[in-house]
């Protein structure tokens, strides 16, 4: 099915290690974005991306990284996992119109 | 300071019952707001409001906005298991990035 791929699903990652969180979209949306969900606090914004080649920070950018080379591609990048970055994460993307957004299933990251 | 408010955070039933969750919104420039629904994964949209007073619904489900007093409810009757979920209120504000502005979520609980 069409819509917002997000891998991996699970993480585990020990503090100081590095990873990337995958994200891709079909839908040739140009807005897409990171979320992180912990519990209780609904959802917090990490970064944006209006179109390839334009990210900037939202509200908790501090410790992540991201690109948008592509359309379809919005890779979030951690660099020195701390256990403060414990916690789900959520791709997802829209078109900038009135139809809301579409969610990725999520990623849940672990850091021990 | 944007910001979104739910309430209540969390509120347990039984099948059967009718619920009323609460959303209230102090934003710069409103242009609409979503309603998602989200079980043990991404967040699902349910509706999206933009006008006062024209109630939106679907099935057991509906929602009404009033941007004068600066709130929307969403109403489920004759609640059933299945409904049990986190439902996140969220207002778009208009800026150019399309971001979304979340509250922290209702949690409902049907017992049955």
């Amino acid at each position: 099915n069409a819509g917002v791929t997000q891998t991996p699903k699970f993480r585990i990652l020990k503090i100081g290690q590095s990873m990337t969180l995958q994200c891709a979209q079909d839908m040739n949306h140009n807005y897409m974005y990171w979320y992180r969900q912990d519990p209780g606090m609904g959802l917090k914004l990490i970064y944006y991306s209006v179109g390839a080649g334009i990210t900037d920070k939202g509200e908790v950018p501090n410790g992540y990284n991201v690109s948008r080379s592509t359309t379809e591609d919005f890779p979030l990048r951690l660099e020195l996992a701390a256990p403060s970055q414990t916690s789900v994460y959520f791709c997802a993307s829209s078109s900038g119109g009135l139809y809301g957004y579409t969610f990725g299933s999520g990623t849940r990251l672990t850091v021990v | 300071e944007d910001k979104v408010v739910q309430s209540p955070l969390s509120l347990v039933v039984h099948e059967g019952d009718t619920v009323t969750l609460n959303c209230s919104y102090e934003v710069t420039n409103f242009r609409s707001l979503l309603w998602y629904k989200q079980e043990k994964k991404a967040p699902t949209f349910l509706f999206m409001l933009t006008s006062s007073g024209i109630e939106k619904k679907s099935g057991r489900l509906s929602s009404i906005l009033d941007k004068k007093e600066l709130f929307s409810i969403l109403n489920i009757t004759a609640t059933q298991t299945g409904d049990s979920a986190i439902y996140l209120c969220a207002v778009d504000d208009g800026g150019s990035q399309g971001n979304l502005i979340f509250g922290k979520g209702t949690k409902l609980s049907v017992k049955p």
